[in-house]
């Protein structure tokens, strides 16, 4: 059971457009989301993140934007790079008694910036 | 500033042979992950910690082993290994509520 579904495997842009990448997640009890970016042979690592109280969070030229009654959220890069080439991974996560930190993360989507 | 350090880096294990795969992190984080990587299918939750003494079972824990004798260490155990076990392993680690977690740069496994 897929919780976390990132249902584009790959997405190709050209330098200084947009990149758009996309999240879904079945779980309503979900209220904590994060995108990791990750370059071969490396870990991920975090880029940004947002709280379900929240339907938009921005750091410089990444945006997420999160619409809880669709279950849905995207990562918004502007202007594209080709250093922004990698695979994003989409995570959720809950607060609650037993909230242990644990991330679910969906199946990644790579991303190609053309120069 | 070493962060989470995992080893080995790479490793090639004949089926039914066994193994450890080590994790430290120097960040004093008291929650500690390992996660696998499958081609296409995103990272699983193999176990995780959340202090020394405490371990927990996560998606996909058949197969594996862990302990978590100290704050900064939490090795991955696996016996008997399978084809099925070979992937990409990432440890990582965090503090609990703030929710982002620190990765490793990965240990590459391949059983044959």
């Amino acid at each position: 059971d897929q919780q976390v579904k990132q249902n584009s495997p790959s997405l190709s842009v050209q330098e200084g457009r947009i990149s758009i990448l996309n999240c879904d997640y079945t779980n309503s009890m979900f209220d904590y989301f994060l995108w990791y970016k990750k370059y071969p042979a490396e870990g991920p690592t975090f880029l940004i993140s947002i709280s379900s109280i929240k339907d938009k969070n921005e750091d410089g030229r990444f945006t997420v934007f999160l619409n809880k009654s669709a279950k849905h959220l995207s990562l918004h890069i502007v202007p594209s790079q080709p250093g922004d080439s990698a695979v994003y991974f989409c995570a959720a996560t809950y607060h609650g008694s037993s909230n242990t930190g644990k991330l679910i993360f969906g199946q990644g989507t790579t991303l190609q910036v053309k120069p | 500033n070493a962060g989470v350090t995992q080893t080995p880096k790479f490793r090639i294990l004949k089926i039914g042979q066994s193994m450890t795969l080590q994790c430290t992190q120097d960040m004093n984080h008291n929650y500690m992950y390992w996660y696998r990587q499958d081609p296409g299918m995103g990272l699983k939750l193999i176990y995780y910690s959340v202090g020394a003494g405490i371990t927990d079972k996560g998606e996909v824990p058949n197969g594996y082993n862990v302990s978590r004798s100290t704050t900064e260490d939490f090795p991955l155990r696996l016996e008997l290994a399978a084809p099925s076990q070979t992937s990409v392993y990432f440890c990582a680690s965090g503090v609990g509520l703030s929710n982002t977690i620190y990765f490793g740069e990965g240990s590459w496994l391949t059983v044959v």
